[in-house]
């Protein structure tokens, strides 16, 4: 079945450690997103790309770090800089950076301990 | 400033029951509507996009609306199911230069209860 991967469900981070978040996917989508969920907030943009090796900051990209080495990975970077990384975060891919529809994987719980 | 409002913030229904939820949107210039459901803990699926000339689109039990004059649209749920419970976000696309851009609302959250 086609559709997108995000490893792991949950992951737990102790403070000041970088940690990598994973997204793969299978239908051959040009475009690639990742997105950050807060309770009482809606989705905002972290990163994107458009296009294998290369990728654009979103609204709030500060504190993160992306790679687009391959069309169908697009790992997300967590760093120590990001102040308050405690959040719910979704990759998602599209055909094109035009077209309407988004494919969501199914999310990673990110937890600082 | 771009901004997308859902209501009601959360909605209780009897199982077989319908039911409507608006959104509201000062985005410009508008390019399409995107209605999305999302489970808890998942991420969201799709559940209609609508662009500026198409008023009505239906998904099996759930259809949209959309107003382009007056910024609005309204997602119906008809014969309500248990498993329509979840949180609905409407996405509004608008054009930024070369680029689109979207503006999601914060969601309906929705239990239908048996």
């Amino acid at each position: 079945d086609g559709g997108i991967t995000q490893s792991p469900k949950y992951l737990f981070r102790k403070e000041g450690q970088n940690v990598t978040l994973s997204c793969e996917q299978n239908l051959n989508h040009d475009a690639m997103y990742w997105y950050r969920q807060d309770p009482g907030q809606g989705l905002r943009l972290i990163y994107y790309s458009q296009i294998v090796n290369d990728f654009q900051k979103g609204d709030i990209a500060e504190g993160y770090s992306v790679s687009r080495e391959k069309k169908e990975s697009f790992p997300l970077t967590v760093t120590s800089a990001q102040k308050n990384p405690t959040a719910f975060y979704l990759c998602a891919s599209s055909e094109d950076g035009r077209t309407y529809g988004y494919t969501f994987g199914s999310g990673t719980r990110l937890t600082v301990v | 400033k771009n901004q997308v409002e859902q209501s009601p913030q959360s909605l209780i229904i009897l199982e077989g029951k319908n039911c409507t939820l608006q959104c509201n949107y000062t985005v410009s210039p508008f390019s399409n509507l995107r209605w999305y459901k999302q489970d808890t803990g998942r991420g969201p699926v799709s559940l209609t996009i609508m662009t500026f000339s198409e008023n009505t689109k239906s998904n099996g039990r759930y259809t949209a609306t959309l107003d382009a004059d007056t910024k609005q649209s309204s997602l119906h749920i008809t014969a309500s199911q248990l498993s329509d419970s979840a949180s609905y976000i409407c996405v509004v696309s608008f054009h930024a230069g070369n680029n689109r851009k979207l503006i999601w609302g914060l969601g309906t959250s929705l239990a239908v209860n048996p």
